[in-house]
């Protein structure tokens, strides 16, 4: 089965500093890996993802993120902090067993932005 | 508007009574999730539907239940089986299977045993 790492439950970082967020996958195949935020009480929201193609993906709201086959990672950065990305964000692997489909994810980093 | 909606967005039960936690989706979606989130442990997928009368436990299927009578409706049944209900629960769905469709979540429902 598919698994993903997340490192650091809680980022805190300063307003127009850079975030790094760092999630590292296991995966005998070629992964799919997904971001996603959420807001306290809230759902989640996808943020990006990597299918196939280009390992540089960009998302939402400055997001970024680069697929490293070599380091099995898939770490999340934006350059410049904003206090509206004080959120948890979870890394999410795609699984699969014979026909069906699921989400597999991390347990979340919380990230907060100080002024 | 398109979406998922969960309710009650809160809820309280008291030990030994079961609950159903509603999840209703428009998005003619095939694929509908139910996940139980608590702090520090991420989201565990508890019940997965592909198609409907069709459903598959997941990790932590224990103490729970669902049905899957119509394609937009996946409820979810807390027993008192379910020896520590007390979460946040997420349901979600998904377009079609495959490996790299994201899934859609709604704003979640909590859980509290009084």
């Amino acid at each position: 089965a598919q698994s993903v790492t997340q490192l650091g439950s809680h980022v805190s970082v300063s307003e127009g500093a850079l975030v790094l967020l760092r999630c590292n996958y296991s995966s005998s195949v070629p992964p799919y890996l997904f971001w996603y935020v959420q807001y306290p009480n809230q759902g989640l929201q996808l943020l990006l993802k990597y299918t196939t193609g280009a390992t540089l993906v960009k998302g939402i709201n400055g997001f970024e993120a680069e697929f490293k086959k070599s380091e099995t990672s898939f770490h999340l950065t934006k350059p410049s902090a904003h206090m509206s990305d004080a959120a948890e964000y979870f890394c999410a692997v795609s699984d699969s067993g014979g026909s069906n489909y699921k989400l597999t994810f991390g347990k979340g980093t919380l990230l907060t932005v100080n002024p | 508007d398109g979406g998922i909606t969960q309710s009650p967005k809160y809820l309280f039960r008291k030990e030994g009574q079961n609950v159903t936690l509603s999840c209703e989706q428009n998005l003619n979606h095939d694929a509908m999730y139910w996940y139980r989130q608590d702090p520090g442990q991420g989201l565990r997928l508890i019940y997965y539907s592909q198609i409907v009368n069709d459903f598959q436990k997941g990790d932590i299927a224990e103490g729970y239940s669902v049905s899957r009578e119509k394609k937009e409706s996946f409820p979810l049944t807390v027993t008192s089986a379910q020896k520590n209900p007390t979460a946040f629960y997420l349901c979600a769905s998904s377009p079609r299977q495959g490996l790299d469709t994201e899934a859609f979540f709604g704003q979640g429902t909590r859980l509290t045993v009084v």
